[in-house]
């Protein structure tokens, strides 16, 4: 069945700096929705890439899908506070089921 | 709008109990599904209901029933509890099929003694 691959499992940056978590599927998809979970918190969804090669930007978060659309990327500018938790990108494996990644877990120093 | 619901935050149980975790949804959402979380692992998708009265097994079914007698609720039941059940679980709806936005609820803690 299809395999949806997160890493790196965990991000450690400093404020201020920039970083990326990449997403791979085993198949091609059509399409790969973005989630953030708040420490102590539930998913909440970020946005959704549906064109092969399309760019999205929210603010200083930039989602990337790739021209195979398989594999995605999230891009972090000028990391904050803010910005801790866990990442997860996902991807269905046909009309009924969606295939998580296990998460990009993202911590801060100040 | 309260959006998805779930009760109770937080249960523990001890092993061979059982009992029923509650979801309810206000947005007349069809879609409605159950994940587990573990360390890891991410999201793994237990039991899904396309609709009242149609539901189907996800990637990790065993152990767990669910059925869906009205749009709203969509209640998801431990039948024997293992500690391997040990996890966090969360309700999550959705307009039309997975295709779309999922909306969660805020999930339940469940500790298996």
């Amino acid at each position: 069945g299809q395999q949806v691959m997160q890493i790196p499992q965990y991000q450690h940056v400093q404020e201020g700096e920039d970083f990326t978590t990449y997403c791979n599927s085993s198949t091609t998809l059509s399409n790969i929705q973005w989630y953030k979970q708040r420490p102590g918190g539930h998913p909440v969804f970020l946005i959704q890439l549906v064109k092969s090669g399309e760019v999205k930007k929210q603010k200083r978060l930039t989602f990337q899908f790739g021209e195979a659309k398989k594999n995605s990327s999230l891009h972090i500018t000028a990391t904050q506070t803010t910005d801790v938790g866990t990442y997860f990108c996902a991807g269905p494996s046909n009309d009924y089921k969606l295939s998580f990644g296990a998460g990009t877990t993202v911590t801060v120093r100040a | 709008n309260a959006g998805v619901t779930q009760t109770p935050k937080f249960q523990v149980l001890k092993t061979g109990q059982s009992m029923t975790l509650q979801c309810a949804q206000d947005m007349n959402h069809e879609y409605m599904s159950w994940y587990r979380q573990d360390p890891g692992m991410g999201l793994r998708l237990i039991h899904y209901s396309v609709g009242a009265g149609i539901t189907d097994q996800g990637e990790v079914p065993n152990g767990y029933n669910v059925s869906r007698s009205t749009t709203e609720d969509f209640p998801l039941r431990l039948l024997s509890a293992a500690p391997s059940q040990t996890s966090v679980y969360f309700c999550a709806s959705t307009q039309g099929r997975v295709y779309n936005e999922q909306f969660f609820g805020p999930g339940t803690r469940l500790t298996v003694l």
